[in-house]
């Protein structure tokens, strides 16, 4: 299986702050990578798929990037909207895997 | 409205069965391959299985292989999960997703139900 590792696991953080999270796969793989938000008591949110492409609808302050084993989220200026979890998931090989998840919190 | 509502969740003694539904509005569901994605309380998301269009691909995570079974029912715009000799360690928030795919491969989950609670005790 593909394990996924993100990191940081919590990060505070203030509005404005550019914010980036890190997703380490355990083997390389295309970039079947997306990623999601997710709120207290609410589904997830696809905010970036095939590594970079943004979601129809989220805002452009989101980017991502990334190869191989290494992929990025990027928050360009955090916004009170923002402070939630985030999770990364590779969709090239089964089982299908998701990171841990990151929490980003305000500072 | 685009969306998917889950329902079918409950309390369910170890060993026993439950069948979740899943149903689809405001898009055809038989266009889509469809997914179930599951959230234990305060953990992270763990994805369960997924079905292609027609039902012929059904993919399973190892843990629920031989146990839960993935179907669809275009005509009625719906999918299935149905679970057998449940487990404690099934017990979770079970979400019903849509899935992108394309050309390049697949694309993320787009369209979330708002999840069913199975409990197993």
């Amino acid at each position: 299986d593909i394990q996924l590792t993100q990191s940081p696991f919590f990060l505070s953080a203030s509005v404005g702050d550019r914010v980036t999270i890190t997703c380490r796969a355990s083997q390389g793989h295309r970039s079947d990578l997306a990623w999601y938000q997710q709120k207290p008591g609410k589904a997830p949110k696809l905010l970036m798929y095939a590594t970079s492409t943004l979601q129809s609808g989220v805002p452009s302050r989101f980017s991502g990037s990334g190869s191989g084993t290494e992929f990025t989220l990027t928050i360009s200026s955090l916004q009170p909207e923002d402070f939630a979890t985030y999770y990364c998931q590779q969709l090239n090989i089964y089982p299908w895997t998701f990171g841990q998840g990151t929490k980003v919190e305000t500072k | 409205e685009v969306q998917v509502v889950e329902s079918g969740g409950g309390l369910v003694q170890p060993g026993k069965s439950l069948r979740l539904s899943c149903a689809a509005s405001g898009f055809t569901c038989g266009s889509y391959w469809m997914t179930w994605v599951r959230q234990a309380a305060g953990k992270g998301l763990e994805w369960v299985a997924n079905i292609n269009q027609d039902g012929s691909d059904k993919n399973y995570v190892d843990s629920v292989k031989g146990r839960f079974t993935i179907s669809r029912d275009n005509a009625k715009n719906s999918l299935a999960l149905q679970m057998n000799s449940l487990r404690a360690e099934d017990t979770a928030v079970y979400y019903c997703a849509r899935l992108r795919h394309g050309e390049g491969g697949f694309y993320g989950m787009d369209v979330w139900g708002q999840g069913t609670t199975v409990t197993v005790s």
